[in-house]
């Protein structure tokens, strides 16, 4: 079974810009979650969707936003980028709700923003 | 914010050695997960722990919860140079919540 794969793997931006990133759960999940890590603050919860619905939303400005398709794929955008978004944005996907499974995790997108 | 906090922040040991790591937690939880990740790579599930197990295991590794003290320990038993990564523990309030990751451990096992 193919895993959770995560495209682009790397990416520059400028500040001001916007970005999108996918996420292509693995076949039969159905909650795509979405992590924000750095090294100050770790690994952050940005949000869940399942079944095409946000479940749960992290701490993080409007700025960021999600949404899922009907295949279960997911996509996050960042509209005016700043500098701090520069981290690694990980997605993950369960059978299950986050939280009562365990999670697959894609190799992340590497965002740098300068 | 961090809910579990894992103790040591880093671990050196040799090749052969028991490694063991910590995580606290604040208050009640549904479960716990155990994590590894590579050279910030994405993370891989080691072990779910659900409130009313007390102690799991998995080949070599093995995961107690003490709910009492609101702690978990992780024991990787004969650690290899290929067991040198960083492991995080995330809690669940509950079946309907997010997973709240600590800032893990960084085991470094010396050949």
């Amino acid at each position: 079974k193919a895993g959770v794969t995560q495209t682009p793997r790397y990416l520059i931006k400028t500040r001001g810009q916007q970005v999108t990133l996918s996420c292509s759960p693995i076949s039969g999940h159905r909650s795509v979650s979405w992590y924000q890590q750095t090294p100050g603050q770790g690994l952050q919860f940005l949000f869940e969707y399942f079944s095409e619905t946000q479940r749960n939303k992290g701490n993080f400005p409007g700025r960021f936003s999600g949404r899922q398709f009907s295949n279960s794929r997911s996509e996050m955008n960042v509209s005016t980028l700043e500098l701090g978004d520069s981290a690694l944005y990980l997605c993950a996907s369960s059978l299950a709700r986050a939280g009562q499974d365990e999670q697959y995790f894609g190799p992340g997108t590497r965002l740098t923003v300068t | 914010s961090q809910q579990g906090e894992e103790d040591p922040q880093a671990l050196s040991i040799q090749e052969g050695e028991n490694a063991t790591m910590n995580c606290s937690y604040k208050t009640s939880i549904n479960n716990l997960q155990w994590y590894r990740q590579n050279s910030g790579r994405g993370l891989v599930h080691l072990i779910l722990i659900r409130s009313n197990e007390r102690e799991k295991h998995s080949g070599r590794l093995r995961v107690t919860l003490d709910t009492s003290k609101k702690s978990s320990s992780l024991l990787i038993t004969a650690s290899r140079a290929a067991d040198t990564a960083s492991y995080f523990c995330a809690t669940v309030y509950s079946g309907n919540t997010p997973l709240v990751f600590g800032k893990g451990t960084r085991l470094s096992v010396i050949a």
